[in-house]
């Protein structure tokens, strides 16, 4: 069974570029969310796909974008790059639907600087 | 509402000790309680996790302790070790994982 796996694992891009980072979730689940991690701060909810369609997000603006592929692999796209983006970016992954347990298991995460 | 509320900050225990961190919510519907361990660099990993129909759950060294009513849950690392040095995030779902703000914890040998 192969866990969470996330790329780039770094990353630096400058204000106002947008930024591409991928996801591809355990076997057997259905389920990606992301999650926003500032320094020292707890994960912050993005959101959540299942099944290819967008079912949960958090207060984060319209620039953070998403997309599930039938794969159940995920993209996360952030454009208009801001400063305060800088953070660690985590993929996780679960079982949806009627088997959704609240498991989440995270990948690595994406490290993005913005300068 | 939606907040989860977590302490300390930070912790510093000797090997050998009982460390102890607890969290309190106050959304009731909230109906998962995992608590998560992250190590500098890494994602966070799933540790030990209780639903609000249990009062107390034991993994190994690893214990939650849930009081639904008062809305709170602890988790207690007994006989701690310096490999247990990272910190730790108490979290709480409902269709998606609040976290709280995270504890340090330092075993010192």
């Amino acid at each position: 069974e192969t866990g969470v796996t996330q790329s780039p694992t770094h990353l630096i891009k400058t204000r106002g570029q947008q930024v591409t980072l991928r996801c591809s979730s355990q076997s057997g689940h259905n389920t990606v969310s992301w999650y926003q991690q500032a320094l020292g701060q707890g994960p912050q909810f993005i959101f959540q796909y299942y099944r290819e369609e967008e079912n949960g997000r958090g207060n984060f603006p319209p620039r953070f974008s998403g997309l599930q592929f039938p794969n159940y692999s995920s993209e996360l796209n952030v454009n208009a790059l801001e400063l305060d983006d800088s953070a660690l970016y985590l993929c996780a992954s679960s079982r949806g639907g009627a088997t959704n347990t609240g498991e989440l298991f995270f990948g690595e995460g994406s490290r993005l600087t913005v300068l | 509402q939606q907040q989860v509320k977590q302490s300390p900050q930070s912790l510093i225990v000797q090997k050998g000790g009982i460390s102890i961190i607890n969290c309190a919510y106050e959304n009731t519907a909230f109906d998962y309680f995992p608590w998560y361990q992250q190590f500098p660099g890494k994602g966070p990993a799933l540790l030990i996790a209780i639903r609000p129909d249990v009062s107390e759950k034991k993994e190994g060294r690893f214990t939650i302790s849930f009081n639904k009513s008062a809305k709170q849950f602890s988790l207690h690392i007994m006989d701690s070790q310096p490999g247990d040095s990272a910190t730790y995030f108490c979290a709480a779902h409902t269709g998606k994982l609040i976290f709280g703000q995270g504890t340090t914890l330092q075993v010192k040998p």
